[in-house]
């Protein structure tokens, strides 16, 4: 099993349309989470990030961190085409852990339809 | 430059050759990461850079796998042997500072695609 696990889609929504994506994670150590876009051949850009559990909103993007679940969220409202992409999460267990590296999902790939 | 630059952007190479990859992070960022990223694998994490030390080395997936640091600045993946299951995009990162949050942020670049024939 791996540490993170994400829906690799494809997801396809009507423009406007409320998007949700989703991680689920097994390593209860990881209290960093962050959201990265990745368009197709460029590398990935930060989208948001929140530090252990909670809720945290920029614009049309907000981030939720449920880590009693272990489940993290991104939801993006009025979806638009120039959001089609792949969106990957990652998070990061901290300087405790004698590592800064991140493990990533495999990306969820979204399709906006205008 | 303003950005994370890598080179060559493609490679395309024959089994058993070594290749080089170059990475050039931001001025003055001192953290650099590598990743790997295949089809349906995500970015897995390779090695990080603090400075010219890497205290993180768990991500290279065998001893074919060797990375350097100079300077501060450039660093250079080396696959030696290149077999076909290496065939990615090797993507490179810096932060300005090494830290574990997004509040650092790791910048990307485009990366290199490698495929081994």
């Amino acid at each position: 099993q791996k540490e993170v696990e994400q829906d690799p889609g494809p997801l396809s929504v009507p423009e406007g349309a409320i998007v949700s994506l989703n991680c689920t994670y097994s390593n209860s150590a990881f209290q960093y989470f962050m959201w990265y876009r990745q368009y197709s051949r460029k590398g990935p850009e930060l989208l948001m990030y929140t530090y252990s559990s909670g809720n945290k909103e920029d614009g049309r993007f907000t981030a939720q961190v449920d880590k009693s679940s272990k489940y993290i969220s991104l939801f993006i409202r009025d979806s638009q085409p120039s959001d089609s992409a792949t969106y990957l999460c990652a998070m990061s267990a901290g300087q405790g852990s004698g590592t800064y590296k991140y493990i990533f999902g495999t990306g969820t790939r979204l399709k906006v339809l205008a | 430059g303003a950005g994370v630059s890598q080179s060559p952007s493609n490679k395309v190479t024959e089994k058993g050759k070594d290749v080089e990859l170059r990475c050039d992070p931001i001025s003055g960022h001192t953290a650099l990461y590598w990743y790997r990223q295949s089809l349906g694998q995500g970015l897995e994490f390779l090695i990080y850079f603090q400075g010219n030390s890497a205290p993180d080395k768990s991500g290279l997936p065998s001893d074919r796998f060797s990375a350097e640091r100079t300077g501060g600045s450039v660093s250079t993946l080396t696959i030696q042997r290149t077999q076909q299951e290496d065939s990615a995009v090797y993507l490179c990162a810096s932060s300005l500072v090494m830290s574990a949050g997004g509040d650092n942020e790791q910048f990307f670049g485009p990366g290199t695609r490698l495929t081994v024939l």
